[in-house]
């Protein structure tokens, strides 16, 4: 049971798009900034939005986030094939000392 | 460029020790808090731990307190985590993993991860 609540799975055809919620409490993303990670399989995570709603350099602007009260969203516009993987959400939680993570959510382009 | 990457991973028993490494290259370790990750077999990530820049203060989740370690040597620009009493519980893909803080005490999420390094507990 993960800390930060996320859908198992979420799909879209190409172009359309998609969003993907991340549910929390008072302690961790009502206060904190929220961070969100794509995974490829096999492969290791990537950071794709950091501070609820700042892209790295190198991420398309169709990657966007949002945070409000203890929820927050990631979108992805013009959805393409090669978006198909696996999200996950992060904040860090003042109760517990340390970061927690969404169950993570696979994203399917139909 | 920046280039992480673990090694020490293996088949260990329950119960049993293992130490992983983290070689980091491609920037100036000594000023960033740095982390491990794990993520077992078809689930999802798990952070487990953080230590600062310095390696004055460190943080684990819950189920890992008292039986594991993270240290750096910065001399070395090297990462490390100690596992003892291990579980089955344990068995994952374990990722280093930089933080995008400079700043000492503050933590912004892991924007660089090594390959990572497979802990298998199995007798």
């Amino acid at each position: 049971q993960s800390v930060l609540t996320q859908p198992p799975t979420a799909s879209g055809t190409p172009g359309q798009r998609v969003s993907i919620s991340c549910s929390g409490s008072s302690s961790n993303i009502g206060r904190n900034y929220v961070y969100w990670y794509q995974q490829f399989p096999g492969t290791a995570p990537k950071l794709l939005i950091y501070r609820n709603n700042q892209r790295p350099s190198g991420v398309p602007d169709r990657f966007s986030g949002s945070k409000s009260g203890t929820s927050a969203s990631l979108a992805i516009s013009g959805l393409r094939s090669e978006d198909e993987a696996d999200y996950y959400c992060s904040s860090w939680d003042d109760s517990l000392s340390g970061w927690v993570f969404g169950g993570g959510t696979k994203l399917t382009v139909l | 460029q920046v280039q992480l990457v673990e090694s020490g991973g293996g088949v260990v028993q329950p119960g049993r020790s293992l130490r992983l490494s983290c070689a980091a290259s491609g920037f100036t370790f000594s000023i960033y808090g740095m982390h491990w990750v794990r993520q077992a077999p078809g689930k999802g990530l798990e952070w487990v731990a953080l230590i600062w820049s310095d390696g004055s203060n460190k943080y684990y989740v819950d189920s890992v307190k008292g039986r594991f370690t993270v240290s750096r040597d910065n001399s070395k620009n090297t990462l490390y985590l100690q596992m003892n009493s291990l579980r089955a519980e344990d068995a994952a893909v374990y990722y280093c993993a930089r933080d995008l803080s400079v700043v000492v005490g503050l933590t912004e999420g892991f924007d660089y991860w090594g390959q990572g390094t497979l802990v298998t507990v199995s007798s």
